[in-house]
Parts: structure tokens; sequence; C-alpha cells
């Protein structure tokens, strides 16, 4: 199995711009996770999808962030506009089951905005 | 709410130390709990893992017991090689809920 990819792998922007990222989780897999990571914050939970339907998104900063997952082979993470405070690695992560399962991560986009 | 606490790091050890990390968990209910390590410049992957309490959970040479009474899930290795530098990170969930509750993560550098 290819395991979860995750594109770009990096990314560069400047402040004001649209990002998105994107994620294809393992196949068969029914439940994906966004995560955040920063020096600051560590590990935090975006959002979760369970059959492609949103679960819980408390973790979504504001309004600025945006997920969506229409198919069970594809979800995007965009930010607009983003601005610099937004930089960190992005992990998306996929798992079987609806809770309690091992979750599978993948390398993560490393987001810097300038 | 539920929370992981893990031992400040950075961890230094010569090859072949003995490693212990700490973590403890607060939670309201009975989770499942996980050891994950992320190698530099890569995502996380799963360490080891245990449902219940009581359950040990082994991999690679690492282990860590669920011990419900003392809210805890230490992880151990007897012989740590420099292949072993990473940062691990103690989390938990439900079974009725996918989110992860990671803690602040651990950094490991083993020097020969």
């Amino acid at each position: 199995d290819a395991g979860v990819i995750q594109s770009p792998r990096h990314e560069v922007t400047e402040m004001g711009q649209e990002v998105t990222l994107r994620c294809k989780p393992i196949s068969g897999h029914n439940s994906l996770f966004w995560y955040r990571q920063t020096m600051m914050r560590g590990l935090e939970l975006l959002i979760y999808f369970n059959n492609n339907v949103p679960i819980d998104d408390s973790g979504m900063p504001e309004d600025r962030f945006s997920a969506k997952m229409p198919n069970a082979s594809f979800s995007t993470l965009k930010i607009q506009p983003s601005e610099p405070r937004d930089s960190a690695v992005y992990f998306c992560a996929s798992s079987f089951g609806t809770g309690g399962e091992t979750q599978y991560f993948g390398p993560g986009t490393r987001l810097t905005v300038l | 709410g539920d929370s992981v606490t893990q031992m400040e790091g950075p961890v230094t050890l010569s090859e072949e130390a003995f490693l212990t990390i700490n973590c403890t968990y607060t939670a309201t209910g009975y989770p499942s709990l996980f050891w994950y390590v992320q190698y530099p410049g890569e995502g996380l992957q799963l360490l080891l893992k245990a449902t219940k309490a009581d359950d040990k959970g082994s991999n690679k040479g690492f282990e860590a017991t669920y011990r419900k009474e003392t809210t805890s899930f230490h992880l151990e290795k007897g012989s740590v090689q420099v292949s072993d530098s990473a940062v691990y990170f103690c989390a938990l969930t439900y079974n009725q809920g996918g989110k992860l509750i990671f803690g602040q993560g651990t950094e490991l550098s083993v020097k020969p």
C-alpha cells in the first residue's frame, strides 16, 4: 500500500494568498484527520471526517480555514487568506473504524507564509 | 478535559543505555493509549499501542504497560541505539471517537 499521500510536501507563499493542501488516505480507510504541528502548540487536531462527513471541526482555528472531503479518496484543507502565523507542518492521517484504531500519518506539508 | 503529559526533553543518552520516557494521562473514560515516533523530516509512525488496562504494547524492543491505577503509559527500552533518535509522542483516543490527543512530545538523542 502507498500509505497516506500528501501534496505538496513544501509550500511557500505570501501573506494573503490562498493555500490548498491535499490528502489521499489509505484505500479502504473511512476516517480522515487533519493535524497541525508547531513548536509552540505541538500537535493539534484541526478536523476529522468519518465516511466523508465532518465529525469534529472544533480545532479549526477560524473561518479562514476550511476542509472538504468530496469522496473517500481525497480531502483538501484550504487557508484563505493565509497569514504568517499559519506557518506549520500540516499532517493528514487516516484510519479504519469508528474510533480507537491506529491512525496512519502522511509525510506532512511544511507551509511557510511570508 | 482529557489530556496527556510527557516528560520534557530533550533526553540525551549514550548507545546501549536504558530508556524511560514518562507519560501520564487524564481521561474521563477508558481510552486506548499509543506511542508514536517521528523521525526527522517525516510523519508520525505508530510504535506501539494498548487498548485496555494492564495490556502491554511492544515493538522494536520498546514496551509500555497501560497502568490504570497510576494513569500512566511509560515507554521503556533496555538498550537504545543511535537510530532510535527521534521525537516520541504519547497519545490517547476513545473507541467511540477518532480524535487523538497528543502529549507535547519528547525528543530523544542517542550518542555513539
